[in-house]
């Protein structure tokens, strides 16, 4: 299997401007998370899914924060306007019932 | 509440042992992890210890398990250059691959020549 994948692996972007994530989980994993990584505030659970169903986005900073997960196999983050302070990596990982989360590479945005 | 934490930084010898320390708070966690995190890439799972167990070892990692004192160590035998990475702790309550994971800070270990 070739794991959780992540695209793009780096995203450099003026702020104010629409950032899309993309995930594609491993395959036959039921649930999907988006984490956000930054210096300060260390790993932070925004949202998961199970079986494409948003369970808890309690994490999401606020609305200009969005993510969907139109089926099994692919999930988006959107930033919709980007800032600054949303620079940061940002973590998709994927997990089977009764299993560990698995994680991808990241995607290291850069908003200036 | 949740809240698992470490220290930030810890340099080691190389060929010493490593000890990475974390405390948390919540004592209904069932499971606690052990990941690590190298240079550009995601989370690693490394080992994980059940709640109801003190000491669980796997070649160089022996993981210990305080439960009174809510404190989690990882012992890293005989460390190596390939060690050097962010270790995180993580806690999950109700069960083995419940949905969340409370994350600690990470502790960047650097290895010494």
């Amino acid at each position: 299997d070739a794991g959780v994948i992540q695209s793009p692996r780096h995203e450099v972007t003026e702020m104010g401007q629409e950032v899309t994530l993309r995930c594609k989980p491993i395959s036959g994993h039921d649930y999907l998370f988006w984490y956000r990584q930054t210096m300060m505030r260390g790993l932070e659970l925004l949202i998961y899914f199970n079986n494409n169903v948003p369970i808890d986005d309690s994490g999401m900073p606020e609305d200009r924060f969005s993510a969907k997960m139109p089926n099994a196999s692919f999930s988006t983050l959107k930033i919709q306007p980007s800032e600054p302070r949303d620079s940061a990596v940002y973590f998709c990982a994927s997990k089977g019932t009764q299993e560990t989360q698995y994680f991808g590479p990241g995607t290291r945005l850069l908003v200036l | 509440g949740e809240d698992v934490e470490q220290s930030l930084f810890l340099s080691v010898r190389e060929g010493d042992s490593s000890v990475i320390n974390c405390t948390y708070t919540d004592s209904s966690s069932t499971y606690l992890y052990w990941y690590k995190q190298e240079p550009g890439a995601g989370l690693q799972l490394l080992t994980y210890i059940f709640s109801n167990m003190d000491m669980k070892q796997d070649q160089r990692l022996t993981v210990l398990l305080n439960k009174k004192d809510k404190h989690l160590s990882l012992r890293i035998a005989d460390t190596q250059t390939g060690d050097s990475a962010i270790y995180f702790c993580a806690e999950s309550i109700l069960g083995f691959g419940n949905e969340k994971l409370t994350f600690g800070t990470g502790t960047r270990l650097t290895i010494i020549p």
